[in-house]
């Protein structure tokens, strides 16, 4: 059990420009989560997959942000166009079915 | 979806007791518990099943109260190491799509 892998850890980025995230899970959990965090907030939900299955996503999805776990396995985050207000800390997160989540370390954008 | 936490802070001395109350205006089929110290990743603390299942882990601990949508969580005897932000996720329904919403999160610090 190597953990929840989250990469790149830092990434700045300057503004309009397109942004990918990637997230590892662990290999025997078949939910991923993906959130957003912003300084003294909370996670912010942002989408969910069971398997490869993308079963629900925050309205924040429909536009400008995707994401993908094409094999069930690991999963990206796209942002397009970044915007200031996108910096923030996105968390990783995978559980087995109705299991306990595990976190990753999170990925700090920093839109310039 | 998200659930409401009470209080928003709370600031204890070392070896008082805390409550922090987690509700939805949704059925639940489980709740999490989480802890987050500054610029670490969230750890899980606990799942409460329905049942109203009382858990524990070391002094803190925890109960969910189904018909009443909601859970607290239980610091006894704090020490130092409880300082962090506490947040609770619910599950709605183990075979929905539902994913762990949190609520904003508790602040809690313990002083010497």
């Amino acid at each position: 059990d190597t953990g929840v892998s989250q990469n790149p850890r830092h990434k700045i980025t300057k503004r309009g420009q397109n942004v990918t995230f990637r997230c590892d899970p662990i290999s025997e959990h078949n939910r991923l989560y993906w959130y957003r965090q912003t300084l003294g907030q909370g996670p912010e939900f942002l989408t969910y997959f069971q398997n490869e299955a993308q079963l629900e996503k925050s309205r924040l999805l429909s536009d400008r942000f995707s994401a993908e776990r094409p094999k069930g396995s690991f999963s990206t985050l796209e942002i397009q166009r970044t915007e200031q207000g996108d910096s923030a800390m996105y968390l990783c997160a995978s559980s087995s079915q109705q299991g306990r989540a595990f976190f990753g370390q999170g990925t700090r954008l920093t839109v310039v | 979806q998200q659930p409401v936490q009470s209080p928003q802070a709370v600031i204890l001395r070392e070896g008082e007791d805390a409550v922090i109350n987690c509700s939805s205006s949704k059925a639940l089929y489980s709740v999490h518990w989480y802890r987050q110290k500054h610029g670490e990743a969230p750890v899980f603390l606990m799942i409460l099943l329905k049942g109203g299942e009382q858990k524990g882990h070391e002094k803190i601990s925890a109960s969910f109260n189904e018909k009443k949508q909601q859970s607290s969580l239980y610091l006894t005897a704090s020490q130092l190491s409880y300082s962090g932000t506490y947040f609770c996720g619910p599950d709605l329904d183990s075979n929905s799509g539902y994913a762990l919403n949190f609520g904003k999160g508790t602040s809690l610090l313990v002083t010497p």
